[in-house]
């Protein structure tokens, strides 16, 4: 599995983009980023993945560089629900894919 | 969307019992499910891979004897703890992914196993 780093918090206040970043330098070529988040005492969420385009849902944004060694993840307007602690996972493509967690970015949301 | 649902949500039991959680995927068919354990201010730890019709794949270091999972439908994985210890008391989350697509895996929402 590709190891990540990733900065073990981050703030932000409440309404302005959040951009968190990871380095996945060893990414395999054939392997997604994907990003969940957990919040506190609850399961991870899923967010959003990409192989090389970036992508835009209604959660949130990606972008990849172009040597695919690191991404960013991008709340455009963070809100006080948006605390959470935010993984990006490089894996392969399908659900038989197991998920293995870094220690992630805990993203405190201020007012 | 993908539902993954848990049972119970936290659980108490005295040290010695044995404690059974269930993780059923609601709106789809999974092959494949995944057991994951988690302690206070630590990340999530893979300990086995759930595999419908056949044995489990155990993560090394993870106890095989010691957690039971069973995944008898498309459905429905269960992990037993056996013979629970103080030291076992964390939190347990599954995950499933829908079968035959690329879809992302979906989590339930943990259970908190307190051992006394």
């Amino acid at each position: 599995d590709a190891k990540t780093t990733q900065p073990p918090s981050m703030d932000c206040a409440e309404g302005r983009a959040a951009n968190l970043p990871c380095n996945h330098s060893t990414i395999s070529g054939n392997e997604y980023v994907y990003w969940y988040r957990q919040i506190h005492s609850q399961g991870p969420q899923y967010i959003i993945h990409g192989l090389k385009n970036n992508e835009t849902n209604e959660m949130a944004s990606l972008i990849i560089t172009e040597d695919r060694k690191s991404s960013t993840l991008i709340l455009p307007h963070a809100t006080l629900r948006d605390t959470a602690v935010y993984y990006c996972i490089p894996t392969t493509s399908g659900t038989a894919s197991k998920l293995t967690f870094g220690t992630g970015t805990r993203l405190q949301v201020t007012l | 969307g993908a539902v993954v649902s848990q049972h119970p949500s936290w659980v108490i039991c005295k040290s010695g019992t044995s404690v059974k959680i269930e993780c059923r995927s609601l709106d789809f068919q999974a092959t494949t499910m995944f057991w994951y354990r988690q302690f206070p201010k630590q990340s999530l730890m893979l300990m086995a891979t759930s595999n419908e019709g056949s044995k489990a794949t155990y993560e090394q270091g993870v106890e095989k004897d010691k957690f039971l999972i069973n995944h008898a439908s498309l459905t429905l994985s269960t992990l037993t703890v056996t013979s629970a210890h103080p030291e076992d008391s964390s939190f347990y989350i599954c995950s499933a992914g829908r079968q035959g697509s690329n879809s992302p895996l979906h989590f339930g929402n943990g259970t908190r196993l307190t051992v006394t």
